[in-house]
């Protein structure tokens, strides 16, 4: 059971290079999300998934796409990087219903030169 | 905009000290949570309080909810110096259905030994 898995872990993309994050969760869980962490700030929400085959957006959507097509996969994507999206990426799971325990991966980090 | 406010934004206190950080929130919610991040990982699950509920402990973990102020403190007992992190709160918003987890910008607590 690996939990929440995150690829790649690091990356650096020119302006205007594209790329895509893969999140892969291995406990069934029906809700995925995507958030970013930039210094001094707590995470945002980018997108995320109440399952499979559905995606909705979070807080800061703008710049990113993502796809839901296997349960267990959730793919962020980046059309045209910009500096602006250099960040800390990270993934997350929760079967699903309130109160239950988010499950995060252990990050992404993209620079955008 | 950002859910949650947590105050200090950074505390440093000697081993053996108790460590109090607080939260504060916008809306009415389900629950909220506490999370724990070291340097350069994924976010780990410490403790969720329910909207009903007022306090709960866990091991030297002790979290209080005030929902008429919209607050919470999470409050950590004989600190140790692998209790050094960054502490974030999240809360679930009422009404919602999808568990969006909405972060507040975090509490660097340093435990010098």
């Amino acid at each position: 059971n690996a939990g929440v898995t995150q690829t790649p872990k690091f990356r650096v993309l020119k302006t205007g290079q594209s790329m895509t994050l893969l999140c892969a969760q291995d406990m069934n869980h029906e809700y995925m999300y995507w958030y970013r962490q930039d210094p001094g700030m707590g995470l945002r929400l980018i997108h995320y998934s109440v399952g499979e085959g559905t995606t909705a957006k979070g807080e800061v959507p703008d710049g990113y796409n993502v796809s839901r097509l296997k349960k267990q996969n959730f793919l962020l994507g980046l059309e045209s990087a910009a500096p602006s999206q250099t960040s800390v990426y990270f993934c997350a799971s929760i079967v699903g219903g309130p109160g239950n325990t988010i499950y995060f991966g252990e990050g992404s980090w993209l620079t955008v030169v | 905009s950002q859910q949650g406010e947590e105050d200090p934004q950074a505390l440093s206190i000697q081993e053996g000290e108790n460590a109090t950080m607080n939260c504060s929130y916008k809306t009415s919610i389900n629950n909220l949570q506490w999370y724990r991040q070291n340097s350069g990982r994924g976010l780990v699950h410490l403790i969720l309080i329910r909207s009903n509920e007022r306090e709960k402990h866990s091991g030297r973990l002790r979290v209080t909810l005030d929902t008429s102020k919209k607050s919470s403190s999470l409050l950590i007992t004989a600190s140790r110096a692998a209790d050094t992190a960054s502490y974030f709160c999240a809360t679930d918003e009422e009404g919602g259905a999808t568990n969006k987890l909405i972060f507040g910008t975090g509490t660097l607590l340093a435990v010098q030994p």
